[in-house]
């Protein structure tokens, strides 16, 4: 069945750098990728998004590069900062409505400043 | 905005009890969708509802149930629950679909 994975559980960085998240999928004909951020004791919240008609997508500090022919999803967060300490998921959309997902396990985001 | 909300936050229950969950979404959405958010499995897609029917439905056991109202608020509901059960419970809306899904803060269940 179709899998949304992470690369790494885990990644840190320093203050300022730039951080990479990676996600694999494995259904080619998904349509619709999310990823999301969720901070402790709280629920995920929207990042940013990427339809499979687009290969880039650029947000306030963040960018994710959809590469449809090996299927494969990131994240980048330029200088980042200790606020954006969290668990990252990326998403695929089940459905075009995108109102049912199938996450990835999450990559621990720590950032030290 | 008011953003969505779920209550009760905290619930704990024992082995064979039933439990209903609540969500409110954010005004003027219809979509409300729920998900189970455990450390092994992560986070897992239950049920979607939109305009009171369910539109779309992950592989969970009949146990797990779900409705909405006409004002879009959903309940979601466990039966005889397991040990198992025990997660974070999310729920999370959007206007019609096409659009960014947001979350709440999800309920934490205890089943002991």
């Amino acid at each position: 069945g179709e899998s949304v994975g992470l690369h790494l559980p885990t990644l840190s960085v320093q203050e300022g750098d730039n951080s990479i998240i990676n996600c694999a999928y494995s259904n080619s004909a998904s349509d619709y990728f999310i990823w999301y951020k969720q901070e402790s004791g709280k629920g995920p919240q929207f990042i940013i998004d990427i339809r499979s008609n687009m290969d880039k997508r650029q947000g306030q500090r963040v960018t994710v590069l959809l590469n449809k022919t090996v299927k494969h999803l990131s994240l980048q967060i330029a200088a980042t900062q200790p606020g954006d300490s969290a668990v990252y998921f990326c998403a695929e959309a089940l459905n075009q409505a995108g109102t049912a997902l199938i996450f990835g396990k999450g990559t621990t985001l720590s950032v030290s400043s | 905005k008011a953003g969505v909300t779920q209550t009760p936050r905290y619930l704990i229950k024992t082995r064979g009890q039933q439990v209903t969950l609540s969500c409110s979404p954010i005004s003027g959405h219809r979509s409300v969708s729920w998900y189970q958010q455990t450390p092994g499995q992560g986070l897992q897609f239950l049920f979607e509802y939109f305009s009171e029917t369910q539109r779309n439905k992950g592989n969970f056991p009949g146990r797990f149930s779900g409705r909405q109202f006409s004002n879009s608020r959903s309940e979601m509901n466990v039966s005889t629950l397991e040990l198992g059960d025990s997660a974070l419970y999310l729920c999370a809306s959007s206007r019609e679909g096409l659009e960014t899904q947001y979350f709440g803060p999800g309920t934490r269940l205890l089943v002991l």
